[in-house]
């Protein structure tokens, strides 16, 4: 099936400090959305995006819907503890209601 | 909060025993999905469903099955199951429109088959 390759597979950083992650694909991809899933609940979006190029703000995070649509970038500004969790990114591919995911970054923060 | 609720949230059963896991959802939306998450794999679709009676299968869909007779609720059976289907389930429903395919997950059953 497709694959998502998303990176880091975890992070360990200190409080304040900025992140970056992303997610590519040998794939064409027409929406690109990130998650964040915190220890037993289910993810919950933080940010969708639908267009290459596109640069979407929600608080402290960034992301960015990559110029050859196979590719996402999800940056996280001045960390805090509770940025803790582990992040998906997911992409539609260009035809269907179907998402495909990347395997996650766990994130942790030092206080 | 997308109004999604999953029940049982937690269970345990033998294998080769069938079970079924209900998603319901209170907002009529059309698009509901069944996936699995285990570590190192993200999450993978099992069956999603377009309408009432209208279902399809996902990439990992052997050894379950699906049925949606009511637009709010969509149910997931392991018709017999396996230690290998130990995993966390997660309904999904998509408030498809336009251009949004934005999916919103429920709280998850932890299922482990002994």
């Amino acid at each position: 099936g497709q694959q998502l390759n998303q990176s880091p597979q975890s992070m360990f950083i200190q409080e304040g400090e900025d992140v970056s992650m992303n997610c590519t694909s040998s794939s064409i991809f027409n929406t690109w959305l990130w998650y964040k899933q915190d220890p037993g609940e289910g993810p919950v979006l933080l940010i969708a995006l639908y267009k290459a190029g596109e640069l979407t703000s929600n608080g402290r995070l960034t992301a960015q819907f990559g110029i050859t649509r196979k590719d996402s970038f999800l940056n996280i500004s001045a960390s805090i503890p509770s940025d803790v969790g582990i992040y998906f990114c997911a992409g539609r591919l260009e035809y269907g209601n179907k998402l495909v995911f990347g395997a996650g970054t766990i994130l942790r923060v030092k206080s | 909060d997308a109004g999604i609720t999953q029940s049982p949230r937690h269970k345990v059963t033998e294998t080769g025993t069938p079970v079924t896991l209900r998603c319901h959802q209170t907002e009529n939306h059309r698009y509901m999905y069944w996936y699995r998450q285990d570590p190192g794999h993200g999450l993978r679709l099992i069956h999603y469903s377009y309408g009432v009676k209208d279902t399809d299968k996902g990439e990992v869909s052997d050894g379950y099955s699906v049925s949606r007779s009511k637009t709010e609720d969509f149910l997931l059976t392991l018709e017999s199951a396996t230690s290998s289907q130990t995993s966390v389930y997660f309904c999904a429903i998509s408030k498809t429109s336009g251009s949004s395919y934005e999916q919103y997950f429920g709280p998850g059953t932890r299922l482990t088959v002994t």
